[in-house]
């Protein structure tokens, strides 16, 4: 039982690149999340599902794109990399939020 | 506005001293509180949360809580520190809005040091 993983550790980005941040649980847990987390801003929520076929907006979702297909999977994908989103981006699943390890982007 | 506010930036203890990491919301209706602590290069961990009864909320490792509706506080706290115990801690609040999505507004966080 892993909890949640998330897929890479570390990556770095050049302007106007794209990648997808993977987050898998085996909670079976309906509700998953993806924050960002910069220095002294601790942390904002991007977007959130609250089951299969079902995500909503959250507080900075410019630039960002999620599916949920599965139960497991919350996919992060970014379109157009650019330096605002250096960050730890973090995926949380369960109503009292059970954190993953965390991936850390740099775009440059 | 929904928010949650932690003052301090850090906090500084002995270790074996007791310890206060404040924290100060403002939400429409019955708040719900949580606690988290973050180690270096790790995700955030669920220490406690507060939803209804007994304003005193024990959690994991030792600390505990305590709901203050008058001051609208939810500070956490522990008898005897430990140097371990440094980490960076994270206060948050239910969005009263945001009906079954259970989504949480955070604080910015305060970074604990323990020194031996």
């Amino acid at each position: 039982n892993a909890g949640v993983t998330q897929t890479p550790k570390f990556r770095i980005l050049k302007i106007g690149q794209s990648m997808t941040l993977q987050c898998t649980q085996d909670m079976n847990h309906n509700y998953m999340y993806w924050y960002r987390q910069d220095p002294g801003m601790g942390l904002k929520l991007i977007y959130y599902s609250v089951g299969a076929g079902i995500t909503d907006k959250g507080e900075v979702p410019n630039g960002y794109n999620v599916s949920r297909s599965t139960t497991e999977d919350f996919p992060l994908r970014l379109e157009l990399a650019a330096p605002s989103q250096t960050s730890v981006y973090f995926c949380a699943i369960g109503s009292e939020q059970f954190f993953g390890p965390g991936t850390r982007l740099t775009v440059l | 506005a929904q928010s949650v506010a932690q003052p301090e930036d850090q906090v500084n203890v002995a270790e074996g001293n007791p310890l206060t990491v404040k924290c100060t919301y403002s939400v429409s209706g019955n708040p719900y509180l949580f606690w988290y602590v973050q180690y270096p290069n790790r995700g955030l961990q669920f220490l406690l949360k507060y939803i209804t009864g007994d304003n005193l909320v024990k959690g994991s490792y030792g600390f505990e809580a305590e709901f203050n509706k008058s001051q609208t506080s939810f500070h956490l706290k522990k008898p005897s520190a430990l140097v371990s115990d440094s980490a960076l801690y994270f206060c948050a609040v239910r969005d009263p809005y945001g009906g079954a999505t259970n989504k949480l507004i955070f604080g910015t966080g305060t970074l604990l040091a323990v020194q031996p």
